[in-house]
């Protein structure tokens, strides 16, 4: 069966520090994979979608960047973080070749800018 | 563009049927519309899919009409459980070769005893 792994599952930085998230998938080859933000109480927005090792789309500008180093990796990333950077990031994966709409989550990391 | 509007909350009491409609204009013609379920400090987690008329599994139901500007998710005898924000998800008719995915801004779901 298929897997996906976040981490860390909390994260408190300062404002201006470097941030890494890793997200990992089992089971499967050739997923798509997703990072979404999540304000509170707000709803999902995408930030990077990838279909494949080294293929990043963005859909916000912002000073956040995401890499797939991997097959099965996405990590998200930040040079300097800002306030506004705060919130819950989820990693997502799609079965490759089926409706992007079918999308399963990673529990989540919860990040907190000071 | 693609554009979805939800209720923002609902409630209900245990035992009853809910149905939470997500209004969407615009999507893409060859997509499906999706729902999902989160709830707190989790990520979503997918109830059911859907192209036209009706689609059931074992936790809801989903109608879409003819000319698929709407869906609605159907819960039959909610419980205690069931209480969480439901999305609905839908493609963008407007992305061209680059297809969008909109998400709802979620409908709130209180189940009460």
């Amino acid at each position: 069966s298929q897997t996906i792994h976040q981490w860390p599952a909390t994260l408190v930085q300062p404002v201006g520090s470097p941030l890494s998230l890793e997200c990992t998938v089992e089971g499967t080859s050739n997923p798509n994979l997703y990072w979404y933000r999540q304000a509170a109480g707000r709803g999902l927005q995408l930030l990077f979608y990838s279909v494949g090792i080294g293929q990043i789309s963005s859909e916000v500008p912002q000073n956040l960047s995401a890499s797939r180093p991997q097959d099965r990796q996405f990590i998200l990333s930040s040079k300097k973080l800002l306030l506004s950077d705060s919130g819950f990031y989820l990693c997502a994966w799609s079965p490759a070749g089926k409706s992007y709409n079918e999308q399963f989550f990673g529990p989540g990391t919860r990040l907190t800018v000071l | 563009l693609a554009k979805t509007t939800q209720p923002i909350s609902m409630d209900s009491y245990e035992g009853q049927e809910v149905n939470i409609t997500c209004s969407h204009n615009n999507i893409a013609t060859n997509d499906y519309i999706t729902w999902y379920q989160q709830f707190p400090s989790q990520g979503p987690r997918f109830i059911i899919q859907g192209y036209k008329t009706k689609v059931t599994n074992e936790v809801a139901s989903l109608f879409i009409p003819a000319d698929r500007k709407s869906s609605t998710l159907s819960l039959p005898r909610v419980s205690l459980s069931d209480t969480a924000v439901y999305y609905c998800l839908v493609g963008d008719s407007w992305a061209g070769n680059n297809r969008k995915l909109i998400w709802g801004l979620g409908t709130s779901l209180a189940v009460n005893p």
